[in-house]
């Protein structure tokens, strides 16, 4: 069972703007960063913002994150069909060890 | 670029060890905190185990913890996760990955993974 707690499901269409949640404690987002990773069909995990609210470059800024006590959010503006995908967040946790969500699938309609 | 190729996955029976290797290149090795995440089938991303620069530092799930240990070499630019009583629930394609600081969620980038089966 994932420490993280995300919905296994979110839509929109495109153009929209739609918000994966990620709930944790204090032990974990409460305390120390959040990160987010997208994972296109058949290839592997990105990087897609690092330390809560940090995009890489390479990164469009329609991607952003942000994190508030011990819940994170990742919003997508301007939904396109190539942002259909699986999100996962992640953060340390104070008992050593990383932790991750169970992902949410991301579909475009 | 930095290109993190990893080794030794393949078919194995429960019970019996694995060991895997990561090369890493086009980045200064030593710097950085490495880790491991698997993805069982269909399934999401688990961290199993994160190692500091130095080796100083180890940290392991609580699914692998007493049969895994992770090292690195750091002369030679690689990582490995030594593998012991298998069980069919490890069955997962274990991904090499780089850290950032030893205490964070920090993954980039992302190996292309090498399959573990574990089966009879």
């Amino acid at each position: 069972q994932p420490v993280l707690t995300q919905p296994p499901s979110a839509s929109g269409t495109p153009g929209q703007r739609v918000t994966i949640s990620c709930s944790g404690s204090g032990s974990n987002i409460g305390t120390n960063f959040v990160y987010w990773y997208q994972q296109l069909p058949g290839t592997t995990p990105k990087l897609l913002i690092y330390r809560n609210n940090q995009r890489p470059s390479g990164v469009p800024d329609r991607f952003s994150g942000s994190k508030s006590g011990t819940s994170a959010s990742l919003a997508i503006s301007g939904l396109r069909a190539e942002d259909e995908a699986d999100y996962y967040c992640a953060a340390w946790d104070d008992s050593i060890h990383v932790v991750f969500g169970g992902g949410t699938k991301l579909t475009v309609l | 670029e930095v290109q993190l190729v990893e080794s030794g996955g393949g078919l194995v029976q429960p019970g019996r060890p694995l060991t895997l290797s990561c090369a890493a290149s086009g980045f200064n090795f030593d710097d950085y905190a490495m880790h491991w995440v698997r993805q069982g089938p269909g399934k999401g991303l688990e961290w199993v185990s994160g190692i500091n620069w130095n080796s100083e530092y180890i940290g392991y799930a609580e699914s692998v913890r007493g049969r895994f240990t992770i090292s690195r070499d750091n002369a030679k630019n690689s990582l490995y996760l030594q593998m012991n009583s298998l069980r069919p629930e490890d069955t997962a394609l274990y991904y090499c990955v780089k850290g950032g600081g030893f205490d964070e969620g920090w993954f980039d980038p992302w190996g292309q993974g090498t399959l573990v089966t574990v089966s009879s």
